[in-house]
């Protein structure tokens, strides 16, 4: 079993809707959480990076994390095409710097 | 432009062949990774440098593999003896401090055929 699972998708929905991403996890010590956003053939965009439990906004984007459950989500709002593309989820705990990504999610917006 | 650079951004080789790939991290960074990507899954990560010392290497960084990072500055990252399974997508990042955000070049697309 992975450290780290991600529905793979792909995922397809329609301009303006709400699009909810989600990983879990089985390491207790993960500490560090972070989104990527990943266009074909390019690298990793880091969307959005969280620090223990609790949620963060950045604009359309939300960022969850519950440790209790071990379990992140990233919601995006008003999603538009440009949106479409591969979201990562990745971690890593104190002490180790490496990031542990999941398989990623590849989302569809339809215009 | 001040991000995370790599090059070349595409390879292809022949099976056997030595190859180099470069990384120039962000330049008031001092922390820089190598990951590898294969079509359908998350990078995977291959080894970590702070400053010019290699701290942590995967067991994915078989001896064939060697980085290094003189200087503390860019990074190189050498696969010796190419194999077709080798084929991927090699992936710099680089961060600064503790659990610091990690930032990615574009990476470096090596086909072995």
């Amino acid at each position: 079993q992975k450290e780290v699972e991600q529905d793979p998708g792909p995922l397809s929905v329609p301009e303006g809707a709400i699009v909810s991403l989600n990983c879990t996890y089985s390491n207790s010590a993960f500490q560090y959480f972070m989104w990527y956003r990943q266009y074909s053939r390019k690298g990793p965009e880091l969307l959005m990076y969280t620090y223990s439990s609790g949620n963060k906004e950045d604009g359309r984007f939300t960022a969850q994390v519950d440790k209790s459950s071990k379990y992140i989500s990233l919601f995006i709002r008003d999603s538009q095409p440009s949106d479409s593309a591969t979201y990562l989820c990745a971690m890593s705990g104190t002490g180790r710097r490496a990031l542990t990504f999941g398989s990623g999610t590849r989302l569809q917006v339809q215009p | 432009d001040t991000g995370v650079s790599q090059n070349p951004r595409h390879k292809i080789t022949k099976r056997g062949q030595n190859v180099t790939f470069r990384c120039d991290p962000i330049s008031e960074h001092n922390r820089l990774y190598w990951y590898r990507q294969t079509l359908g899954q998350g990078p995977e990560f291959l080894t970590y440098f702070q400053n010019e010392a290699q701290l942590e290497k995967s067991r994915l960084l078989s001896d064939r593999f060697s980085a290094e990072r003189p200087k503390g500055s860019f990074s190189t990252l050498e696969i010796q003896r190419t194999e077709q399974g080798d084929s991927a997508m090699y992936l710099c990042a680089s961060s600064s401090g503790e659990g610091g955000e990690q930032y990615f070049g574009p990476g470096t697309r090596l086909t072995v055929t």
